[in-house]
This record gives structure tokens, C-alpha cells and sequence, in this order.
């Protein structure tokens, strides 16, 4: 079964906000943490990726934080564009499986201006 | 350009017919794989590659086959049975277990 999830299938949000978008995990073997953006119509993209053992790395405008702790990830975006709507999935990769990436459901994000 | 293509981008079929969607890399990338994403949906692996000749299944295999005679493509069949074959097709490749896979552009399977 999936062992990668999300907390909230959407979140709305005005042009200019921060958006956070949330994933929770079970597999305390993932090596990586990856996002993922997929536009209508469109296979996903890569966006930014994380290290198990590393709790925050910083991209262009996007931010991902990972708490071990409490198996959480999230992906902030800073100044939310109607470009970045959205769905965004988290994915682990677990290397010594050597089995492919396994995504969560996804979250839909929906810029307003 | 580098990329991955997927054909055709719309597909229609009527129940009972196989039929086989195409993915083209050239990446150099020596795994592919297989997803299906229905409406509101994450995405389901169904087949993977690490390389040539050899493939592994997904999680839902099922009703589906595939080949892996060339590193560049990596066909999908969907056979009679699989019992709801209408869905959102995906094919990407990456390097052996790469966290950035690249993406195709997709194919809709719809079955009449």
C-alpha cells in the first residue's frame, strides 16, 4: 500500500501568499524526498528533492522542510504565482529497494490574482 | 532536443481490443516506467525497467504488458484484461534510481 501521502487535496490561495503544501510519510527507509508539480494535461515535473538526512533545502522560491520526527514533509512557495496552480505530489525513494519512486496523492493548488 | 514522446496523445478503443501505447527516450536513461493516473488521482506504477531485456512489475501489473528490447523504448500494452483501462497514461524515464524522473506528455486511453 502507499506508504506517502497529503493532508489536504487543495489549497486556495491569493497571488503574492506563501503557500505550504503538506505530505506525511510511514517509511522511516526512504533515502530522498522528492516533489513534484504536474500542470493540466501535462506529466508531472520534478521540483526539488531532500535528503533523508537533512532537514531543510532552499530552490528558487521553493523551500522543503522535512521533520523525521514526526514523518512530515512540506513544500513551501514564497509569493504564489497563477503559474505555479497546480497539482503537487510528494514521492520517496527508497535506493536499496531498487524499486521506483512512490508518489503520494497529490494536492491541488489554486492561485487566485 | 533530449526528451521523452509519448503516442498518441488521445486514444480511443472499443472493449476487448489490446492495444499498445508507445514511450520514445533519448535521454541515454536506462529506466523507464509505466504510470496510470485516474481523475483525482496520485499516480500507479504499473511496470518499470532498470535496463534492457529486463522489467519489473508495479503495482498494478495486472491486465497490462510491456517490453524492453531497446533502451530508448519501452512499449505498454494494455491487454483485454484489464477491467477499467480507461485512464491517463504516463511513461518516464530516469537514471537507475534517480529522484528526477522525466515525464512524457501522456496518453488518454479511452475505451468505448
Amino acid at each position: 500500500g502507499e506508504s506517502v501521502g497529503l493532508h489536504l487535496p487543495t489549497l486556495s490561495v491569493q497571488e503574492g501568499d506563501n503557500s505550504i503544501i503538506n505530505c506525511a510519510y510511514s517509511n522511516s527507509a526512504s533515502d530522498y524526498f522528492i516533489w513534484y508539480k504536474q500542470e493540466s494535461g501535462k506529466g508531472p515535473q520534478f521540483i526539488i528533492d531532500i535528503r533523508s538526512n537533512m532537514d531543510k533545502r532552499q530552490g528558487q522560491r521553493v523551500t522543503v522542510l522535512l521533520n523525521k520526527t514526526v514523518k512530515h514533509l512540506s513544500l513551501q512557495i514564497a509569493a504564489t504565482q497563477p503559474g505555479d496552480s497546480a497539482v503537487y505530489f510528494c514521492a520517496e525513494n527508497i535506493i536499496q529497494a531498487g524499486t521506483a519512486l512512490i508518489f503520494g496523492k497529490g494536492t491541488t493548488l489554486s492561485v487566485s490574482s | 532536443d533530449g526528451g521523452i514522446t509519448q503516442s498518441p496523445k488521445y486514444l480511443f478503443r472499443k472493449e476487448g481490443q489490446n492495444v499498445t501505447l508507445s514511450c520514445e527516450q533519448n535521454l541515454n536513461h536506462d529506466a523507464m516506467y509505466w504510470y496510470r493516473q485516474d481523475p483525482g488521482q496520485g499516480l500507479r506504477l504499473i511496470y518499470y525497467s532498470q535496463i534492457v531485456n529486463d522489467f519489473q512489475k508495479g503495482d498494478i501489473a495486472e491486465g497490462y504488458s510491456v517490453s524492453r528490447e531497446k533502451k530508448e523504448s519501452f512499449p505498454l500494452t494494455v491487454t483485454s484484461a484489464q477491467k477499467n483501462p480507461t485512464a491517463f497514461y504516463l511513461c518516464a524515464s530516469s537514471i537507475p534510481q534517480g529522484n528526477e524522473q522525466f515525464f512524457g506528455p501522456g496518453t488518454r486511453l479511452t475505451v468505448l
